[in-house]
């Protein structure tokens, strides 16, 4: 059974940074692309980032909000995904999905969330 | 890139069917076969009910199917039990990106 597990949430002041890691198990990781979703307290989904394998070039994309100040890398010899955030804003209060695209367009597999709170 | 349009709350007798809208543009869902569709319990990660519309992934009851038409996509329940009580997203790529739905929540009668 595919395990996607999230750390390094917790606690940060506006304009701070923070990295999540989303560790893989019994999923291809080297195969897969990876993706992260975030939902605000109390609110809907929305998606943030994904990447590519290597062998389709290993590059991101972005959703505007986050765009220039969060960055998605892969270590694929640790089956660890990461979410670098910089210049963290109240409203990136949230909890973030790691996810595993499959066949690209739609998320297969999620894991239990990381809950990253930006507060003064 | 706007979230895609739901019902804020569909509710049903054990037994019934229901079923969820999801309003798209030109430019997510009616320009792709990739519609999806998530289950949300209290508490709970999401989980994949359906995938490019209508493909359901194993293991998932066959209660579930989806559909399109244009701009709307939609997610049917038949046979309502109460375990469908939850929170149901839609999610539509579009170019480089996806886009969520406003989120229902399905509560059974």
């Amino acid at each position: 059974e595919v395990q996607l597990v999230e750390s390094g949430g917790g606690l940060v002041k506006p304009g701070g940074s923070l990295r999540l890691s989303c560790e893989a198990s019994e999923l291809t990781f080297t195969n897969a692309w990876m993706s992260w979703v975030r939902q605000a307290p109390g609110k809907g989904l929305e998606w943030v980032g994904r990447i590519r394998n290597r062998r389709e070039g290993g590059t991101a994309d972005y959703a505007t909000p986050v765009k220039g100040r969060f960055t998605i890398s892969r270590d694929d010899s640790r089956d660890t995904l990461y979410l670098q955030m910089n210049s963290l804003k109240t409203e990136d209060t949230a909890v973030y999905y790691c996810t595993a695209l499959g066949d690209r367009e739609y998320f297969q597999y999620w894991g239990q969330g990381a809950l990253v709170t930006v507060s003064s | 890139q706007s979230a895609l349009t739901q019902p804020a709350s569909v509710s049903g007798s054990p037994g019934q069917s229901i079923t969820i809208s999801c309003i798209g543009t030109s430019s997510d869902v009616g320009s792709y076969n990739f519609v999806s569709w998530y289950q949300q319990h209290p508490g709970k990660g999401p989980k994949l009910m359906i995938y490019e519309v209508t493909k359901r992934p194993s293991g998932v009851s066959n209660r579930f199917s989806g559909s399109k038409s244009g701009n709307t996509a939609s997610l049917t329940i038949s046979g309502l039990q109460a375990e469908d009580e939850a929170d149901y997203y839609c999610c539509s790529y579009a170019t480089n990106s996806y886009v969520f739905g406003t989120g229902t929540k399905v509560t059974v009668l």
